[in-house]
């Protein structure tokens, strides 16, 4: 098991340009998530997808859209990059619903830098 | 919403000695607390969590424990090691199973050899 991907590893932006971070996961896990990673703040929500179908804002989700394609896919587009999206993004994948399973499984993590 | 505080930013202690991490969290209905780990440059791992109905839990030199009445929880690491050098976070949720996990900004742990 690969367990989950992301694409691309490091990404170098424009302001104003558009991109797409892609996520995958082979865990058949149904819940997927979207953080954002910055100096001193922790880990902070963007989106997440607790099913196939359905998506839903989580604590900083301005600026970004979500598609969740597929069980396996969940992909993070941000629309006009700003400097302020600066940061490192992981994508997580967990399968809440399995009794006693509540473990997030992260991606390695894409390195955006908008200039 | 969810609002999780966690002390120290820094913590510095000498191979052997034990560490100890502290959160507090505002919404009484959390009901699950877990802690990650990340290595410089990796992903955040797990490396143990609590459920609201105990107060205490333990996994080889790693143990958690609870204070619901105060919302408080802390980590606690004995006999530490070189390799437990990274960065921890804690979280807690509110939801049925562990979604909308919202973090601490996370502690820099460094052992001293």
């Amino acid at each position: 098991n690969a367990g989950v991907t992301q694409t691309p590893k490091f990404q170098v932006l424009k302001t104003g340009q558009s991109m797409t971070l892609q996520c995958a996961q082979d865990m058949n896990h149904n819940s997927m998530y979207w953080y954002r990673q910055d100096p001193g703040m922790g880990l902070r929500l963007i989106y997440y997808s607790a099913s196939e179908g359905t998506t839903d804002k989580g604590e900083v989700p301005n600026g970004y859209n979500v598609s969740r394609l597929n069980k396996r896919e969940f992909s993070l587009r941000l629309e006009s990059a700003a400097p302020s999206q600066t940061s490192v993004y992981f994508c997580a994948s967990s399968d809440p619903h399995s009794r006693g399973r509540y473990e997030q499984y992260f991606g390695p993590g894409t390195r955006l830098t908008v200039t | 919403g969810e609002n999780v505080e966690q002390h120290p930013s820094t913590l510095s202690v000498q191979e052997g000695d034990s560490a100890v991490i502290k959160c507090t969290y505002s919404d009484s209905a959390s009901n699950y607390f877990p802690w990650y780990k990340q290595e410089l440059g990796k992903r955040p791992q797990l490396i143990i969590d609590i459920r609201s109905n105990v107060g205490e839990k333990k996994d080889q030199r790693i143990a958690v424990t609870l204070n619901k009445t105060a919302k408080h929880f802390s980590l606690h690491i004995t006999e530490t090691q070189p390799e437990d050098s990274a960065v921890y976070f804690c979280a807690a949720s509110t939801a049925r199973g562990n979604e909308k996990l919202t973090f601490g900004t996370g502690t820099r742990l460094t052992i001293i050899p």
